[in-house]
């Protein structure tokens, strides 16, 4: 199986930037997918290919890749910003979807 | 605007089959990819596999043997049968759409493996 690394929490005032890091060894060949996950709800997209944004998501939210590690970057974080954050991939074949055991966000 | 609906028995006994049907609304079925993916409680995501719309399939090798994805085109549903449940399946199961795509990185040819849309996930117990 294919393994994706989160750090599993992290915790910011409102205002401040945050940044969610994700590594994985097939990285640099695999786009990474990163999604927004509130209580109760359904995992939401906010970051494909790397680093776009599907409509209707924040411009505070972008994405950046390098190597072996991706990074999901929340500017000026908002109250409703608080979430559990998963990244997503695939293994070096192309095959394996995996996901990364997700990254809590707290907002002070 | 698409959505998606997950449908089937909340609560399943341990040796059994869970069965769940997902109904695309407000789209057409083909031309996707439609996935399966579950939530245990407390816990983070699995992906458990997917369906093209022409039937052909892919399925996490952790759950292989196990598992088997349908598709009715002319009903716009897709479907997941999982077999000889345990208290380990017990999960929100969630249904999402993954859209077509390819792209090129070292000579080879990758598929984009995002989900854009997803359903608002089944509650599935399994327990006697």
């Amino acid at each position: 199986s294919y393994e994706l690394t989160q750090t599993p929490s992290v915790s910011v005032s409102p205002g401040q930037t945050v940044m969610i890091s994700c590594s994985g060894d097939a990285l640099p060949i695999q786009y990474a997918y990163w999604y927004q996950q509130k209580p109760g709800q359904a995992p939401l997209l906010v970051i494909y290919k790397d680093s776009e944004r599907p409509s209707g998501i924040p411009e505070r939210f972008s994405g950046s890749s390098s190597g072996t590690e991706v990074t999901l970057t929340i500017s000026g974080v908002q109250a409703e910003d608080e979430a559990d954050y998963y990244c997503q991939s695939t293994d070096n074949s192309g095959t394996y979807v995996a996901f990364g055991g997700g990254t809590k966000l707290t907002v002070l | 605007q698409v959505q998606l609906q997950e449908s089937g028995p909340g609560l399943v006994k341990p040796s059994e089959t869970l069965s769940l049907t997902c109904t695309v609304s407000g789209g057409s079925i083909t031309t996707y990819y439609w996935s399966w993916i579950r939530q245990s409680p407390g816990k983070g995501l699995e992906w458990i596999g997917y369906i093209y719309y022409t039937g052909s399939t892919d399925y996490n090798p952790s759950l292989k043997g196990r598992v088997t994805m349908s598709v009715d085109t002319s009903n716009d549903q897709f479907s997941l049968i999982l077999t000889s449940v345990t208290a380990a399946d017990t999960a929100v199961y969630y249904c999402a759409r993954r859209p077509p795509g390819y792209y090129s990185n070292y000579g080879k040819t990758y598929y984009y493996h995002y989900m854009d849309v997803w359903g608002k996930g089944a509650t599935v117990t399994v327990s006697s």
